[in-house]
């Protein structure tokens, strides 16, 4: 079945600095790829997405690319903010239309 | 647009008792709903799609009999947990679907935390 793996947290950085949550996904087919964040005491608001291979998702400065031929959707930020501290999943959708999520990765940014 | 909202926003009630928790999609008509349950700092787990005027379709593992999906209208879905336990204290969250093929998008709500004591 399909399945999303993306590294373990927890992710502490200071403010300015670089981001990377790596991701990997197994599916039939050709899913489409998400990026959701869920900050304290919330639900899932969709960061960013890329339906088809080698799309590139962006918004509010990340940013990831599907890669089809590593099953891969890494997110990243070039600068992150204190207020970028959040859980963050990455998630697949299949041809049945249902989410399969990603573990998710607990990013914490210091100023 | 596409706002999906839930309530209540959190729930504390006693071993036995039921609680329902609705979620509502406020500016457009859902075609499906799901319903999804998260532990403390872990992922989203899948419970149940629903669609407006049928049953709804139970994830393998979940007791349709303890939690009990109504979805009465194209904007509204229940959850009512029956005879909670403390085991089954979490966090819920639904979504709504919007749009079908290239249009289609998947909404939450803010998610409902309920404590069973």
């Amino acid at each position: 079945g399909d399945s999303v793996t993306q590294m373990e947290g927890p992710v502490t950085l200071s403010e300015e600095a670089f981001l990377t949550i790596n991701c990997t996904y197994t599916a039939t087919g050709y899913p489409s790829l998400f990026w959701y964040v869920q900050y304290p005491g919330e639900g899932l608001q969709l960061l960013l997405k890329a339906t088809k291979a080698d799309d590139k998702g962006s918004n509010k400065g990340f940013e990831a690319t599907y890669r089809k031929e590593t099953t891969s959707f890494h997110l990243e930020k070039g600068s992150v903010q204190v207020s970028d501290s959040a859980v963050y999943f990455c998630a697949l959708r299949g041809s049945n239309y249902k989410l399969t999520f990603g573990k998710g990765t607990l990013l914490t940014v210091n100023p | 647009g596409a706002v999906v909202s839930q309530h209540p926003s959190w729930v504390i009630c006693k071993s036995g008792t039921s609680v329902k928790i609705e979620c509502r999609s406020l500016d457009f008509q859902a075609t499906t709903m799901f319903w999804y349950r998260q532990f403390p700092k872990q992922s989203l787990m899948l419970m149940a799609t629903s669609n407006e005027g049928s049953k709804a379709t139970y994830e393998q593992g979940v007791e349709k009999d303890k939690f009990l999906i109504n979805h009465a209208s194209l904007t509204l879905s229940t959850l009512t947990v029956t005879s909670a336990h403390p085991e089954d204290s979490s966090f819920y969250i639904c979504s709504a679907t919007k749009g079908q093929g290239a249009t289609y998008e998947q909404y939450f709500g803010p998610g409902t935390r309920l404590t069973v004591t």
